[in-house]
Order: C-alpha cells, then sequence, then structure tokens
C-alpha cells in the first residue's frame, strides 16, 4: 500500500509557540490530504480538507487562523499550530488520497502527539 | 444525534471465541462503509470495506444493513492479535470524507 509519513511523531512545547506538523505521501500524489485530530479515548475528528495549489476547506469550529494548513506540492502538507496551548494537546493524523472523487481510500500518517505544557 | 455510533466496549472475548458488534449511522445518503483498526497510540488501518452484499475476509465477516442503516463485524477463531479498537466509517454522500464512529473496544484474552 501507498505510505504516509509524518514529521515529528512526537512534539512537546511551550504555551503560546507555534508547532509545525509535515505531512508527506512518499510513493504517490496526494492530491487530497486530510487532517484530523484525536483526543484520548475519543475518535478521530476531522478537521481540514486541502488540495494542492488552493485553500483548505475547514470543518465547523475548526479556526483556520490557528490550525494553518498549506498543500503546496503533491506530497507534501504542513499543519502549523499557532500560540499552542494546553487543550490543543492530542494527536494529529493526516492522511492522503491519490484517487479522484470516486475513490474513498485514504492512506493514514503514523501521527504526531502533541503535548502543550 | 452522532452521525455513526459504536458501543465503546469493551468486549472481553476468550481466545478462540466469536465476537460481533454493530455500528449504526444516521445518514441514509451515505455511500461507502468501512472498519479500520486502530491499536493504541497508533493511526488507523483499513481492516475491510463493507458491500451491500456483505462480505468475509478470512476470520472477519462485515455485513451492511441499509434498511435499519447499520453495518456489522464480526470475528471468527479471535487472537490476541486481534485485541484493539475497531472504527466503523462512513462517507458522506458527497465527496470521499470519512466519518469515523468513536470505536468499540475488543480485548482477546488468552
Amino acid at each position: 500500500g501507498a505510505v504516509v509519513s509524518q514529521h515529528p511523531s512526537r512534539v512537546i512545547c511551550k504555551s503560546g509557540t507555534s508547532v509545525k506538523i509535515e505531512c508527506r505521501s512518499l510513493d504517490f500524489q496526494a492530491t487530497t490530504m486530510f487532517w484530523y485530530r484525536q483526543f484520548p479515548k475519543q475518535s478521530l475528528m476531522l478537521m481540514a480538507t486541502s488540495n494542492e495549489g488552493s485553500k483548505a476547506t475547514y470543518e465547523q469550529g475548526v479556526e483556520k487562523d490557528k490550525f494553518l494548513i498549506n498543500h503546496a506540492s503533491l506530497t507534501l502538507s504542513t499543519l502549523t499550530v499557532t500560540s499552542a496551548h494546553p487543550e490543543d494537546s492530542s494527536f494529529y493524523i493526516c492522511s492522503a488520497s491519490g484517487g479522484t472523487a470516486i475513490s474513498y481510500e485514504q492512506y493514514f500518517g503514523p501521527g504526531t502527539r502533541l503535548t502543550v505544557t | 444525534r452522532k452521525e455513526v455510533e459504536q458501543d465503546p466496549g469493551p468486549f472481553n472475548v476468550p481466545e478462540g471465541a466469536t465476537v460481533a458488534f454493530n455500528c449504526t449511522y444516521s445518514n441514509s445518503a451515505s455511500q461507502s462503509f468501512f472498519w479500520y483498526r486502530q491499536d493504541c497510540r497508533k493511526e488507523p488501518k483499513l481492516l475491510m470495506s463493507v458491500y451491500s452484499s456483505g462480505n468475509e475476509d478470512g476470520r472477519f465477516t462485515a455485513q451492511l444493513n441499509r434498511a435499519s442503516q447499520y453495518i456489522s463485524l464480526l470475528i471468527r477463531d479471535s487472537k490476541l492479535s486481534d485485541s484493539a479498537t475497531y472504527l466503523c466509517v462512513v462517507t458522506k454522500a458527497a465527496g470521499n470524507k470519512l466519518t469515523f464512529g468513536g470505536g468499540t473496544r475488543v480485548l482477546v484474552k488468552p
């Protein structure tokens, strides 16, 4: 199957700082990438959908100015958590899809565990 | 009401036994259905798609009931390695966004 990587796998930062998470598709071109967040004992919640070269589409309740998403190439999307606070501590997972609109297969990255102190 | 609902469990299953659990979805226009498996602190991995006619993959059997809007997963001859959280996933009517259920935790014990 297709491989998606995320970096870093784990990050600890101080409150008020910004953190950038990278998501890369290693062996295919990802026209669409998705960013999810998962709090402990909860399911994955979609934060935003990004298409290469265009602005991300954010889900209701997700602040676009706080969670900056850039999808500048077909193999890389980044999520920047700006002015992070302890409540932003979570497991952030990206997924990538290289299919057409009728292809629902998404390949997940291994996730990034963010802890804000 | 959540779009996708699951019994969180845990289902404690003796090794070798059969376990089954359901997932209900609220959007009757949902198009595609999947079961994912998620191990602790790891990303979800696709276990199997769920087709209208039902489908089987080794020890795993998935069923879809559109009339009652639920899907099911049955695991036969449970292995210790089957211990995980099983996520029910549904696509919305348009596009390929995945909507995840809260997951059902399964613990297989010797």
